[in-house]
């Protein structure tokens, strides 16, 4: 099983600012690497896949980066709106698919 | 615009059953995986189920497999976990989520989910 890990736990960025979550592999997963944004008491939306690719409707603000087993979600100028928990997931070698444990931004 | 409703969650004994389902609609079902994940109080993300458009694939979790079951009806716009033997850890918000088209396991759109709470 592929385990992902994600750092930091949380994050504290002012808004307009830019915020940079990772997530790292336990082995290589290529680009088959998602993020995922979950609001308290909402279901997790997907927005980035393929490590880079962004999901419909999702902002330019959100990039993703990185292959292998090192892997970058950058969100430039926070908005009010971002401030959630992000998740990625490796869908590389599966079963199982696997989740990071999280990372939650908050303002700062 | 895809709907993902999922229903059938409550409380149940440990040892007991429930089965979950999710109505589909915005989209051509039968031609899209779909994936069952949970999400426990206050924890993250779990894979539990995936399922391809013609049943032909069906995948579980380890933490799952052998008590649960997923379906799927393809004329109806459902799809459906049957849990068994369920225990406290089971104890979740269920989701049910479409699998892209280009990736089964990139999960593109999410229900609301149901709580499922395993407890005496």
């Amino acid at each position: 099983e592929i385990v992902m890990t994600q750092s930091p736990a949380t994050l504290s960025v002012s808004p307009g600012e830019r915020a940079t979550l990772s997530c790292r592999a336990s082995q290589s997963v290529s680009i088959n690497l998602a993020w995922y944004q979950q609001k308290p008491g909402q279901a997790p939306r997907l927005l980035i896949y393929g490590a880079s690719t962004r999901a419909t409707g999702i902002p330019a603000r959100f990039s993703g980066s990185g292959s292998g087993t090192e892997f970058t979600l950058t969100i430039s100028g926070l908005q009010s709106e971002d401030f959630a928990v992000y998740y990625c997931q490796q869908y590389h070698n599966w079963p199982p698919i696997t989740f990071g444990q999280g990372t939650r931004l908050e303002i700062k | 615009e895809v709907q993902l409703v999922e229903s059938g969650g409550g409380l149940v004994k440990p040892g007991g059953s429930l089965r979950l389902c999710c109505a589909a609609s915005g989209f051509t079902f039968s031609t899209y995986s779909m994936n069952w994940g949970r999400q426990a109080p206050g924890k993250g993300l779990e894979w539990v189920s995936s399922i391809s458009g013609s049943s032909s694939y069906i995948y579980y979790a380890d933490s799952v497999k052998g008590r649960f079951t997923v379906s799927r009806d393809n004329a109806k716009n459902s799809l459906c976990l049957q849990m068994n033997s369920l225990r406290a850890e089971d104890t979740a918000v269920y989701y049910c989520a479409r699998g892209a088209a280009g990736g089964m396991a990139v999960h593109d759109y999410w229900g609301q989910g149901t709580l499922v709470t395993v407890s005496s």
